[in-house]
This record gives structure tokens, C-alpha cells and sequence, in this order.
């Protein structure tokens, strides 16, 4: 059974640091993986979908790194804003359950103080 | 492109009370995925459709609740005698080569 974890739970960090979120799954055969910004009371909106194939994906200031053998995927942030604090997810959809279910972790809320 | 839409915003119930919410998914996307998120926790899978097909129902989908998507197009969510625990955002998903696309989701509390 897929399990995903996510730490730290949540981060705060002054404007203009670069950092990293981790995204660790246990069954390490998946077909993508995605990740997501969530802000309070609001649906998710996806930031990057990395295919098992790839190492990884770029958007902006966010880089994707997927590490299957690992079963690890970081989502780097750089320069960060006040306006990228929100709760970040990252969800796997594994190809041992032979559907299109995605299993998420439970997110790290992220704080970025100007 | 106007992004999945789901129907109501907020919902306050009654405990024993049916409540139905609808989803409608990106036009062209063949897949609706149905979630449910408590305070503080990741979303849970509840069911997904291809087409018009239910493929998959998890096991925290009880008896009470029920998905359709008629004609593969939107979705409507019920559940019924409604009980405190059920209070949660309901969201809907829809997809069509992978990447999953959300609405902003129904928060349901229940009273």
C-alpha cells in the first residue's frame, strides 16, 4: 500500500531564502508524481507533474527533482515571497494499484515572513 | 478553459439531512476524481470516474454516499443522513493525460 509523507509539517522562513520541501513515498513504482499549492479554504492548484521517466521539472522559480529508486521528490523554492506562503502537497500515483488514484501526503505549510 | 467548477461554495446541514453537491469538470477531460480533506490533513481519495464509469470506490466511501456522472460529463456527490464526522471540504478533480486539476472545493459542516 502507497503511503506518502511529507516533512516538515510546516516552515517558516524570512523573504529571499531559497528552500526545499521533501515528498517521500514507499512503493517506489509510480507512474508520476505531481505537486500542488494549496491556500487556506481554497482547492488545490497544480504547480509541476514529473512522469516516472524524468528527473525533473522547472517552473518559474520552482524546481521539481524525482528520485524513484529513493522514493524521494523535492520541490525547491527559490527567492521566496511572502506570497508563496501556503500549504504545499504532493500526491503519487502508483502503478501496483493499477488505477488513477492518487495518494496524497499531508502537506507542509510553508510561512514566508517579509 | 474555464477550470473545473463546483457547486456550492459552503454547505450547512442538519445531522440526518441529504445533501447533494455537483462538480463540472474541465470539458474535455474523461476522468473526475472525488476527495475529501479535514482541517489540517491531505486529501482522501473517495472514488473517480472514466466516463461515465465508476471505476474505483475507496472503503471510506460508505454506504450513505453516492457519485454519478451521467453522460460523462458532470458529476453530482450525495450523501445521505448526514452525520458530524462528514463535515469536511469535499473536492472534485478531473483530468485527461495525468495531471489533475481542482476545483475550489465545497466545505461541507454539518450541525
Amino acid at each position: 500500500k502507497q503511503e506518502v509523507t511529507q516533512i516538515p509539517a510546516a516552515l517558516s522562513v524570512p523573504e529571499g531564502e531559497n528552500l526545499v520541501l521533501n515528498c517521500s513515498f514507499t512503493d517506489s513504482a509510480i507512474y508520476n508524481l505531481q505537486w500542488f499549492r494549496q491556500d487556506p479554504g481554497k482547492g488545490l492548484t497544480s504547480l509541476l507533474l514529473i512522469q516516472s521517466s524524468q528527473r525533473e521539472q522547472t517552473s518559474g522559480r520552482l524546481n521539481a527533482s524525482l528520485d524513484k529508486s529513493s522514493g524521494r521528490s523535492t520541490l525547491y523554492i527559490a527567492a521566496s515571497q511572502p506570497g508563496d506562503s501556503a500549504t504545499y502537497l504532493c500526491a503519487v500515483r502508483s502503478i501496483s494499484s493499477g488505477t488513477y488514484k492518487y495518494i496524497f501526503g499531508t502537506g507542509t505549510r510553508l510561512k514566508v515572513l517579509a | 478553459d474555464t477550470g473545473v467548477s463546483q457547486n456550492p461554495r459552503h454547505k450547512i446541514t442538519k445531522r440526518g439531512q441529504n445533501v447533494t453537491f455537483r462538480c463540472d469538470p474541465i470539458s474535455e477531460h474523461n476522468r473526475l476524481y472525488w476527495y475529501r480533506q479535514t482541517l489540517g490533513q491531505g486529501p482522501e481519495f473517495l472514488t473517480y470516474f472514466q466516463n461515465e464509469a465508476q471505476l474505483e470506490k475507496s472503503r471510506l466511501l460508505s454506504d450513505r454516499f453516492s457519485a454519478e456522472r451521467p453522460k460523462g460529463s458532470f458529476s453530482t456527490l450525495e450523501i445521505q443522513r448526514t452525520e458530524q464526522g462528514d463535515s469536511a471540504m469535499y473536492l472534485c478533480a478531473s483530468s485527461l493525460q495525468g495531471e489533475l486539476h481542482f476545483g475550489n472545493g465545497t466545505r461541507l459542516t454539518v450541525t
